[in-house]
C-alpha cells in the first residue's frame, strides 16, 4: 500500500520558473492537503481540498496554485518561484476532516530557489 | 489569528528517562488535539490525539495530558528509547478559519542518547 506518494524529493529552481509537485493517493481519501514547512516554523497550510472539483485556500496561498481533477491526484503548481518559496512541502490526505480523522502526509518535496 | 506554543524547542534526555513537551493554544472552542512525529526524511505521522472530553489519553509509553481551564496539553513519553528521537509537533484544530486547517506548533527535536 502506497498511501501518499510525492515527486519529485529534490529540486533546484531559478527565480521566476514555474514548477509542479505531484501528489496521488491510493487510500481514497476525500481530503487532500498541501503544507509547506519551513525550519523551526512548523507546518502551514498552503492549500486543501475537500473532494475532486473543490479546492479552498490555507494559511499561505500566495505563489501557488492547485488543482483536483480527480480523487486520487492533488497537484500543486508554482508560478514565477521565489527564494521566499524555498521549503520542505508536504502533502497529505485524510478520509474525514482534520479534527476527526488521521492525516497521512507523503515524504515531502525539497525545493530551493536560487 | 490562531497560535500554539510549543516548549521546549529541544530536548535531549537519557535513555529510559522520561520527556515531557508541553503545548499552549489560544482558542478556547477548540476540542481535538493531536500529536505527530517525525523521524529524519519523512512526513509526519501522527501518534496520539485527545479531545476536550477526557483530560488524559495512554497508549503503551505516551500519554497526553489536557488542561481546558489553563489552555494547555502535554505529551508525555516514558522509558524513551533511541528510537523516539525525531522531532515531535503538537496541533489544535482551527474552527475559527479554514475548513481543514490544523493549526501546528513550531516543533521539538527530541534526542535520546543510548
Amino acid at each position: 500500500n502506497a498511501g501518499v506518494t510525492q515527486t519529485p524529493k529534490f529540486r533546484i529552481l531559478k527565480i521566476g520558473q514555474s514548477m509542479t509537485l505531484q501528489c496521488t493517493q491510493d487510500m481514497n481519501h476525500n481530503y487532500m492537503y498541501w503544507y509547506r514547512q519551513d525550519p523551526g516554523m512548523g507546518l502551514k497550510l498552503i492549500y486543501y481540498s475537500v473532494g475532486a472539483g473543490i479546492t479552498d485556500k490555507g494559511e499561505v496561498p500566495n505563489g501557488y496554485n492547485v488543482s483536483r481533477s480527480t480523487t486520487e491526484d492533488f497537484p500543486l503548481r508554482l508560478e514565477l518561484a521565489a527564494p521566499s518559496q524555498t521549503s520542505v512541502y508536504f502533502c497529505a490526505s485524510s478520509k474525514q476532516l482534520a479534527n476527526t480523522g488521521e492525516l497521512f502526509f507523503g515524504e515531502g518535496s525539497r525545493l530551493t530557489v536560487l | 489569528g490562531e497560535n500554539v506554543e510549543q516548549h521546549p524547542s529541544t530536548l535531549s534526555v537519557q535513555e529510559g528517562d522520561s520527556a515531557v513537551i508541553k503545548c499552549t493554544y489560544s482558542d478556547s472552542a477548540s476540542n481535538y488535539f493531536p500529536w505527530y512525529k517525525q523521524e529524519l526524511g519523512k512526513g509526519p505521522q501522527l501518534i496520539i490525539d485527545i479531545r476536550s472530553n477526557v483530560g488524559e489519553k495512554k497508549d503503551q509509553r505516551i500519554a497526553v495530558t489536557l488542561n481546558k481551564t489553563a489552555k494547555h496539553f502535554s505529551l508525555h513519553i516514558t522509558e524513551t528509547q533511541p528510537e523516539d528521537s525525531a522531532v515531535y509537533f503538537c496541533a489544535e484544530f482551527d474552527y475559527g478559519g479554514s475548513q481543514g486547517n490544523l493549526i501546528f506548533g513550531k516543533g521539538t527535536k527530541l534526542s535520546v542518547k543510548p
